[in-house]
């Protein structure tokens, strides 16, 4: 059973600042990580993904992504008060279907 | 590019009923997933759709069902409807054309059981 854990949040931090937001999982054998932003009432959106060991950068936004230690976080810099919504992470292998977090409620204060 | 499209948006439906969602993917994808979300459960996988064949099945009843057209678009139906079916339902097309598995998520039906 693959298991995909976030802090449901919520999430404070001042506007400007960094929000970091991680996620961990249990199957080793995960390929591919991504991130969806979803306002509330709205669907999800996908921010970004990775799937290589590391870092990938997007404008604000910088996936990082450990293996060994099961870990993947999203980091937004200059956060913004549009940047409040929950974000969920999502993970799978190969073509096998996405397998999502609960998400974690961010909130910037401005 | 348009992008993924659910009719209707918002459903009002008693026990017992039953119930049809379409879904018209993203031009150019052939897969179609379809989720149910709720407050408690979150983001629960249905079933996925490919070139008209279920590909994937998640742990739902059989009251759940789904079907995808030629034309790649997807309905799901569920039957003998049950209180605890209120929930948004999400489809999510992608292109499968290798690679990481991209999803893009349509606006959502917004289901009410009473």
């Amino acid at each position: 059973q693959k298991e995909v854990e976030q802090n449901s949040g919520p999430l404070s931090v001042p506007e400007g600042a960094i929000a970091s937001l991680n996620c961990t999982y249990s199957d080793r054998g995960s390929q591919s990580f991504f991130w969806y932003r979803q306002y509330s009432g709205k669907s999800p959106e996908l921010i970004m993904f990775i799937y290589s060991n590391g870092d990938k950068e997007d404008g604000r936004f910088t996936a990082q992504l450990n293996k060994a230690s099961q870990y993947v976080s999203l980091l937004i810099r200059d956060s913004q008060p549009s940047d409040s919504a929950t974000y969920l992470c999502a993970l799978n292998s190969g073509n096998t279907p996405l397998v999502f977090g609960k998400g974690t409620r961010l909130s910037v204060i401005a | 590019k348009a992008g993924v499209t659910q009719t209707p948006r918002y459903l009002i439906k008693t026990r017992g009923q039953q119930v049809t969602l379409s879904c018209s993917p993203i031009s150019g994808h052939r897969s179609v997933s379809w989720y149910q979300q709720t407050p408690g459960q979150g983001l629960q996988f249905l079933f996925e759709y490919f070139s008209e064949t279920q590909r994937n099945k998640g742990n739902f009843p059989g009251r759940f069902s789904g079907r995808q057209f030629s034309n790649s678009r997807s309905e799901m139906n569920v039957s003998t409807l049950e209180l605890g079916d209120s929930a948004l339902y999400l489809c999510a097309s992608s292109s499968l054309t290798g690679g990481p598995y991209e999803q893009y998520f349509g606006p959502g039906t917004r289901l009410t059981v009473t």
